[in-house]
């Protein structure tokens, strides 16, 4: 089966500018998230959805990040403002509906450089 | 909030060798899993062990896991060049399905 994709795989930008993320997840995958993945660190979770509904956004920087997934398929994640300190890798995971089949799929991530 | 924490952050060996990660975690949880992250590349599960058990088996990979005291370990036997990257524990968040990960432990493995 296809794997997550996402795209960009990298992006440079100058502060202040936005920036977009697109990923679509392994088909049937109810689940999806994005995370934030800072050098040297874990991913740190930023939005979770089931279908096109948020299940938990409660570490989104919602005054600068906001994220989509309209048709309950393939997100969007945008940042705007971009600030210095969201230079990271953004990664986008799927996974199947409840806890009897609970591991993510990861896609390969954007990278991204706030100049 | 960070749930896992590895131990050690980094770990060198030789090719052949044993590699031994450790992961403590802070709430009550329904599983543990483990992932590989190579570098410049997205997470790979590994292995997930659930809360009612004590270890478990995957090739080359063995975790085990002891709820009482809040703590992971997995272990790769023979260990191969490709093996080196980065290893992350990770547990559902009281239950819920969205996982918290570590710091994770980096793993080189010289020839």
């Amino acid at each position: 089966e296809a794997g997550v994709a996402q795209s960009p795989r990298y992006k440079i930008i100058e502060k202040r500018q936005s920036v977009a993320f697109w990923c679509n997840p392994i088909s049937g995958h109810a689940t999806l998230y994005w995370y934030q993945q800072i050098l040297g660190q874990g991913p740190k979770l930023l939005i979770q959805f089931q279908n096109n509904g948020v299940v938990d956004d409660s570490q989104l920087p919602k005054d600068r990040f906001s994220a989509e997934r309209l048709k309950g398929v393939d997100s969007t994640l945008k940042i705007q403002p971009a600030k210095l300190e969201d230079s990271a890798v953004y990664l986008c995971a799927s996974s199947w509906v409840g806890s009897r089949s609970p591991e993510q799929y990861f896609g390969p991530g954007t990278r991204l450089t706030v100049t | 909030s960070q749930q896992g924490e590895e131990d050690p952050q980094a770990l060198s060996i030789q090719e052949g060798e044993n590699a031994t990660m450790n992961c403590s975690y802070k709430t009550s949880i329904n599983n543990l899993q483990w992932y590989r992250q190579n570098s410049g590349r997205g997470l790979v599960h590994l292995i997930l062990i659930r809360s009612n058990e004590r270890e478990k088996h995957s090739g080359r990979l063995r975790v085990t896991l002891d709820t009482s005291k809040k703590s992971s370990s997995l272990l790769i036997t023979a260990s191969r060049a490709a093996d080196t990257a980065s290893y992350f524990c990770a547990t559902d968040d009281q239950g819920a399905q969205k996982l918290v990960f570590g710091q994770g432990t980096r793993l080189t493995i010289n020839p």
